[in-house]
């Protein structure tokens, strides 16, 4: 079992859709968790942290579920800019160090 | 500009012929690592530096080492390449670790060995 799963996609949405992508993890020491995006096999930038009480940023929400072990992104009112891939990523941290481990991503298209 | 360079951005090479993937940072940051990207399996780590002369192995380092003389400089280096370490590489920074920090990642290196 990976450690990090994400359902690859692709997710094709319309313009304007909410789109709700899961990820889950194996590892209950896992502290911190991100979300980055990946356009195209170009480098992955971070979009958003994850924080227990679960937080947004504009039309992207994040939330955690450490009982359940998963983290999920939210996007409300897609744009076509949008389209990317969205990659989940949990720390698991030992003394400073931290180790990233990457879920494999979810794909998203945005139709117009 | 902050950022992480590297270089060579494309590289065709081929079997057992060494090769070197050089990372920069302009930014500071104690921390860096690489990693590599395939198709199906995401992005692993291969070995991160916590700091200068401080390195360490993550979930592949096989057929890879890596130097930190210079808190700016992480290269990759490639003693003998195999068609299997045909991948994309991503060099990463922060400025402390990977826990919570902002991870900066290089534009990437393409590389096939034939």
């Amino acid at each position: 079992r990976k450690e990090v799963e994400q359902d690859p996609g692709p997710f094709n949405v319309p313009e304007g859709a909410t789109v709700a992508f899961n990820c889950t993890y194996s590892n209950s020491a896992s502290q911190s968790f991100f979300w980055y995006r990946q356009d195209c096999r170009k480098e992955p930038k971070l979009l958003m942290s994850v924080y227990s009480s679960g937080n947004e940023d504009g039309r992207f929400t994040a939330q955690l579920n450490r009982a359940s072990q998963y983290i999920s992104l939210l996007i409300r009112d897609s744009k076509l800019s949008d389209s990317a891939t969205y990659l989940c990523v949990v720390t698991i941290v030992s003394s400073n160090t931290g180790k990233l481990i990457f879920g494999q991503g979810t794909t998203l298209q945005v139709k117009p | 500009e902050a950022q992480v360079t590297q270089n060579p951005r494309y590289l065709i090479t081929v079997t057992g012929k060494k090769l070197t993937v050089t990372c920069s940072q302009n930014m500071n940051h104690e921390y860096m690592s690489w990693y590599r990207q395939d198709p199906g399996l995401g992005l692993r780590q291969i070995y991160y530096s916590m700091n200068v002369e401080v390195t360490d192995k993550g979930d592949v380092p096989e057929g890879y080492k890596v130097s930190r003389k210079e808190k700016r400089n992480f290269p990759l280096i490639l003693e003998s390449p195999s068609p299997n370490q045909t991948s994309l590489y991503f060099c990463a920074s922060s400025l402390r670790g990977a826990s919570t920090d902002t991870q900066y990642f290089g534009p990437g290196t393409r590389l096939t060995v034939l």
